[in-house]
């Protein structure tokens, strides 16, 4: 069953601009993750984060978690076109494994 | 290799037909994954491998999926009587260890049942 839900399920900017999606679960986590996709192949992974973490920096992105609302954003700044993809949350729970949400699919338009 | 590397990257087969998707895992990584993803869904969890212990199956969505890891490295999952429902890009991922580490994914199969 998939534990990530994220939203919006499609986004559409401009380049230049920021994107935010979000990202919701349902039970107690150790970490969560966020993956990009191009074109419906493999994923690359971009950044964890602990349940007892709240805020986390990689370069143009921004991840926060929210373990009390159990939501986690992603934050890309100054868009690119390249960063067209879907973008994925994914959790870790006790001894379970990676559970991915369905996806927000953005398009940076140059 | 560098990478998690899945053979073949595209399968065509028949109704009814068996067929076997390969993924060999970056050296040293103890945690596999595979995972199902149709066009334009989420991935769905199949099976995932965690060094000697038994192999989580509950992702499994038939008895005609099944999956082996031989000596703790390469991973062979079969699709028996293959049904057009069956056809998705099939997903493998490894990990260092289970827990709060990054997973590396393959590029996928593509399987297509006519």
């Amino acid at each position: 069953s998939q534990q990530g839900e994220e939203d919006p399920q499609a986004l559409s900017i401009q380049e230049g601009e920021n994107a935010t999606m979000n990202c919701s679960y349902k039970t107690s986590i150790n970490n969560l993750q966020w993956y990009r996709q191009n074109s419906g192949r493999g994923l690359v992974h971009l950044i964890l984060i602990r349940s007892n973490e709240r805020e986390k920096h990689s370069g143009r992105l921004r991840v926060t978690l929210d373990t009390s609302k159990k939501s986690s954003s992603l934050l890309i700044t100054a868009s690119r076109a390249a960063d067209t993809a879907s973008y994925f949350c994914a959790t870790h729970s006790g001894n379970t494994p990676l559970v991915f949400g369905k996806g927000t699919r953005l398009s940076v338009i140059a | 290799g560098a990478g998690v590397s899945q053979s073949p990257s595209n399968k065509v087969t028949e109704k009814g037909k068996d067929v076997e998707l390969r993924c060999d895992p970056i050296s040293g990584h103890t945690a596999l994954y595979w995972y199902r993803q149709s066009l334009g869904q989420g991935l769905e969890f199949l099976i995932y491998f965690q060094g000697n212990s038994a192999p989580d199956k509950s992702g499994l969505p038939s008895d005609r999926f099944s999956a082996e890891r031989t000596g703790g490295s390469v991973s062979t999952l079969t699709i028996q009587r293959t049904q057009q429902e069956d056809s998705a890009v099939y997903l493998c991922a490894s990990s260092l260890e289970q827990r709060n580490t990054e997973a590396f994914f393959g590029q996928g199969t593509r399987l297509t049942v006519v």
